[in-house]
């Protein structure tokens, strides 16, 4: 089966940087993605790594420890635009469909 | 160019009704998945239809049950509603069926089941 974990909320300040943790344990692994949840929105991609490391896009960098299931999404530079629900997802092994999404991570951006 | 569309957005059923909702993936897209998303949690996989056959089922009854077009369109059917079954339904669309590439997601139906 698959268990993913997130914080249910957090909350920081605008210019801040904020680090969003997941952490998972499944019966195969490929990759994982980080989605952004408007409320009331559908969700948008943020990215999707395989390898262990780093990537970084822009004021959001995602780092994935394949050894440790974990995951973190890094948000620089906060904005107030960057409230929203952030979802980490774990996708099978090839061949397989079923995407898991952790519950998400609330953030709030406060002046 | 259209992105993932569905309909309708909202819709207000009574308990053991039947409801249909309808997708159109993103153009170049030739698969569907499904999604539900109950408040505060995460979507949820219901299953997801490739060359118009349903390749994987998460867990979910049979009361569920889809189905795909020729074009590549998607229906999520529900049958006899329960009080539970409310919530926004997600279709998302990617290519040939992979799951590891990026998902575009539609905005979703919500569901209220009264």
């Amino acid at each position: 089966g698959q268990n993913i974990d997130q914080p249910t909320e957090m909350t920081a300040t605008e210019g801040a940087i904020v680090q969003i943790n997941c952490t998972y344990q499944t019966s195969g692994f490929n990759g994982l993605f980080w989605y952004q949840q408007h409320a009331g929105e559908a969700p948008t991609f943020l990215s999707y790594n395989v390898l262990d490391g780093l990537e970084e896009k822009g004021r959001f960098s995602s780092f994935l420890s394949r050894s440790k299931g974990y995951s973190y999404l890094l948000l620089k530079e906060l904005q107030m635009k960057d409230s929203a629900s952030y979802l980490c997802a774990v996708t099978p092994p090839r061949g397989y469909q079923k995407v898991t999404f952790g519950t998400g991570t609330k953030l709030q951006v406060i002046p | 160019d259209a992105g993932v569309t569905q309909s309708p957005t909202h819709l207000i059923k009574t308990r053991g009704q039947q409801v249909t909702l309808r997708c159109s993936p993103k153009s170049g897209h030739d698969t569907v998945s499904w999604y539900q998303q109950a408040l505060g949690q995460g979507p949820q996989f219901i299953f997801q239809y490739y060359e118009e056959e349903e390749r994987q089922r998460g867990n979910f009854p049979d009361r569920f049950s889809g189905h795909q077009f020729p074009n590549y369109s998607s229906e999520l059917n529900v049958n006899a509603l329960l009080l539970g079954d409310s919530a926004l339904y997600l279709c998302a669309s990617s290519f040939q069926g992979a799951s590891d590439t990026e998902a575009f997601f539609g905005q979703g139906t919500r569901l209220t089941v009264v």
